[in-house]
């Protein structure tokens, strides 16, 4: 079983609609969370983090985070098609090394 | 902004080359990071180091060496490629002085075909 299981997609959605991506995990150890966003032929880059269960909101994404269930969610809000791309979650226990998910294909169709 | 720049976007290798794949950074990051990308199996970790010198193998180094002489600069070597060596490759770095929430950042990565 991977640490950390990603449902990989591909997710086409109407532009406007609402976005639900997740990520469950199986390490106990896992203290903070993060999401990347990874454009076409782009490297990932960081688009929120979170080390406390609960929700964080930046602008239209929230982050949630569910440590009993060892589950976490990014939502997107009124979703653009300039939101098409992979989403990664990564989590972080001792150290300094992030384990990953294997993304999420989104697509948002005009 | 930190910047991380791998040298080559593509590369088209010959099986049983050696290769090498640069990456540099410019915010005096302590951790640099190599990852390889491929479809259904996310970014897996090849090697990472902490500090100049330093190097500490992740989750399949097998087939790969790295170098880091320099702060700024980690390389990959792929000792004698291998078509199963065809992939993505991704360069990190991150500071401590963030601790892990400063997250990483990625170079814009190497797409690497081995023929």
């Amino acid at each position: 079983q991977k640490e950390v299981e990603q449902d990989p997609g591909p997710l086409s959605v109407p532009e406007g609609a609402i976005v639900s991506l997740n990520c469950t995990y199986s390490n106990s150890a896992f203290q903070y969370f993060m999401w990347y966003r990874q454009y076409s032929r782009k490297g990932p880059e960081l688009l929120m983090y979170t080390y406390s269960s609960g929700n964080k909101e930046d602008g239209r994404f929230t982050a949630q985070v569910d440590k009993s269930s060892k589950y976490i969610s990014l939502f997107i809000r009124d979703s653009q098609p300039s939101d098409s791309a992979t989403y990664l979650c990564a989590m972080l226990g001792g150290g300094n090394k992030l384990t990953f998910g294997t993304g999420t294909q989104l697509k948002v169709e005009l | 902004d930190v910047k991380v720049t791998q040298s080559s976007r593509y590369l088209v290798k010959r099986t049983g080359e050696k290769v090498f794949l640069e990456c540099v950074q410019d915010m005096d990051h302590e951790n640099m990071f190599w990852y390889r990308q491929d479809p259904g199996l996310g970014l897996r970790l090849i090697y990472f180091s902490y500090d100049v010198k330093m190097k500490e193998k992740g989750d399949i180094p097998e087939g790969y060496s790295v170098s880091r002489e320099k702060k700024e600069r980690f390389s990959l070597i792929l000792e004698s490629a291998s078509t199963n060596q065809t992939s993505m490759y991704l360069c990190a770095s991150s500071g401590t002085d963030r601790g892990p929430l400063g997250g990483y950042t990625f170079g814009s990565g190497t797409r690497l075909t081995v023929v």
